[in-house]
């Protein structure tokens, strides 16, 4: 079963508009990490929240974790259309933490 | 550095056939994985190797095998392919034991299974 949802699955803005997405997991992690996916490749790595941390911010990103709800939030600032991607959050597996659950992630269409 | 590279990039195969994904990373990482993505469910977890010589078990394991006889090589195989099989596979790696380390993907291999 999945680890992580993320939500919305779908979120359409404009250039320049700010995208929110969410994920809820559902055990207790070690750490969450956002990856992005553009059409017919592969994932790349975004950013790593630690759970001992609440906020992280990397340029135009920022992550928000809350250990007690079990969820995060990816913040993209100021998006333009090369945002334009498929967006998953990802939690360790198990406790040795040697693999990772992703969501199913939130697809992102930002118009010019 | 080539980073993860999958071969092939895309196949089709009828039902019943066999085949080997191979991955490659050139990043001396320990870790390495394989991952199916369909539509709407995202990734999931095939199996994976913690080192050279060691595979285990991940989410959806059924129908696969896996080899890691070298450090930077990780074989997917399907024995007896099924249309079930048709996917998107990722193959990653990461570098340590360590739990915080991200993971780097590969481009891929799109699998028809007719």
């Amino acid at each position: 079963s999945q680890q992580g949802e993320e939500d919305p699955q779908a979120l359409s803005i404009q250039e320049g508009e700010n995208a929110t997405m969410n994920c809820s997991y559902k055990t207790s992690i070690n750490n969450l990490q956002w990856y992005r996916q553009n059409s017919g490749r592969g994932l790349v790595h975004l950013i790593l929240i630690r759970s001992n941390e609440r906020e992280k911010h990397s340029g135009r990103l920022r992550v928000t974790l809350d250990t007690s709800k079990k969820s995060s939030s990816l913040l993209i600032t100021a998006s333009r259309a090369a945002d334009t991607a498929s967006y998953f959050c990802a939690t360790l597996v198990n406790q040795a933490g040697t693999a990772l659950i992703f969501g199913k992630g939130t697809t992102l269409s930002v118009s010019s | 550095n080539a980073g993860v590279t999958q071969t092939p990039k895309f196949r089709v195969l009828k039902t019943g056939q066999s085949m080997t994904l191979l991955c490659a990373q050139d990043m001396n990482h320990e870790y390495m994985y394989w991952y199916r993505q369909d539509p709407g469910m995202g990734l999931r977890l095939i199996h994976y190797s913690v080192g050279e010589g060691t595979t285990a078990k991940g989410e959806v394991p059924d129908g696969y095998n896996v080899s890691r006889l070298k450090k930077q090589n990780f074989l997917l195989g399907l024995e007896s392919a099924a249309p079930s099989q048709t996917s998107v596979y990722f193959c990653a790696s990461s570098y340590s034991i360590m739990t915080q380390e991200t993971q780097y993907f590969g481009p891929g291999t799109r699998l028809l299974v007719l």
